[in-house]
């Protein structure tokens, strides 16, 4: 089945402990990249990247970092996550800038 | 100020009563989508609209692009306590970066 697949669901961590939240799709995308969703703010774009080594900010991309070292795995970093960062994050990927096919959403809290 | 602007922020229907949900950007549109959320989950594709004057239907759901691909709608018919949720409306756009950008969405909830 196509997918794009995120873990965990669910994260609660404190204040400046480093944190991964893994991405992964089967759909030999190109394009991936990660959101955050907040209530009245709507999605809003932390990183992307276009291929393969090849990552660029988004709106929001300070305290978060990501890699693209294969095509199928998009992690996002929180080297030192701060509370402001409770959200809501999604994963997506998409092809020849085709809809995108999201991931079920990872609940952040910190602490 | 946002993008692409959706209206209404919320609506309210009793089941069996059409609605239709707005989405308006001020530049032309490459490709427009419309996604369904349940609260707090993950975004579920519904429909991809590309050419201008263009309608797609599913089940009883149908989306509008209109001709200069600014604006489209989603329109329910006959709405049931299933299509409660959160739709969005995201696009890319005809010129500059490959950027999606999305509405801050249009909480349903259809009463029964």
């Amino acid at each position: 089945e196509a997918q794009v697949t995120q873990n965990p669901r669910y994260l609660i961590t404190v204040t400046g402990k480093k944190l991964t939240v893994t991405c992964s799709q089967n759909m030999n995308h190109e394009y991936m990249s990660w959101y955050r969703q907040d209530p009245g703010l709507g999605l809003r774009q932390i990183y992307y990247s276009m291929n393969v080594e090849v990552t660029d900010k988004g709106d929001v991309p300070e305290g978060y970092k990501v890699s693209r070292k294969e095509k199928r795995n998009f992690p996002l970093i929180l080297e030192s996550p701060s509370p402001n960062q409770t959200s809501l994050y999604f994963c997506a990927s998409s092809q020849d800038r085709g809809p995108l096919h999201f991931g079920n959403g990872t609940r952040l809290t910190v602490t | 100020s946002q993008e692409l602007e959706q209206s209404p922020q919320s609506l309210i229907v009793q089941e069996g009563k059409n609605l239709t949900i707005n989405c308006t950007s001020s530049k032309t549109l490459y490709g427009l989508y419309w996604y369904k959320q349940k609260y707090g989950e993950g975004l579920i594709f519904l429909m991809m609209l590309q050419k201008g004057g263009e309608e797609k239907s599913h089940e009883k759901i149908t989306a509008k692009l209109d001709e200069k691909k600014q604006q489209s709608s989603l329109h329910i018919t006959a709405s049931q306590p299933s299509h409660a949720g959160i739709y969005l409306c995201g696009a890319t756009k005809a010129s500059g970066t490959y950027k999606y950008i999305f509405g801050t969405g249009t909480r349903l909830k259809v009463l029964a």
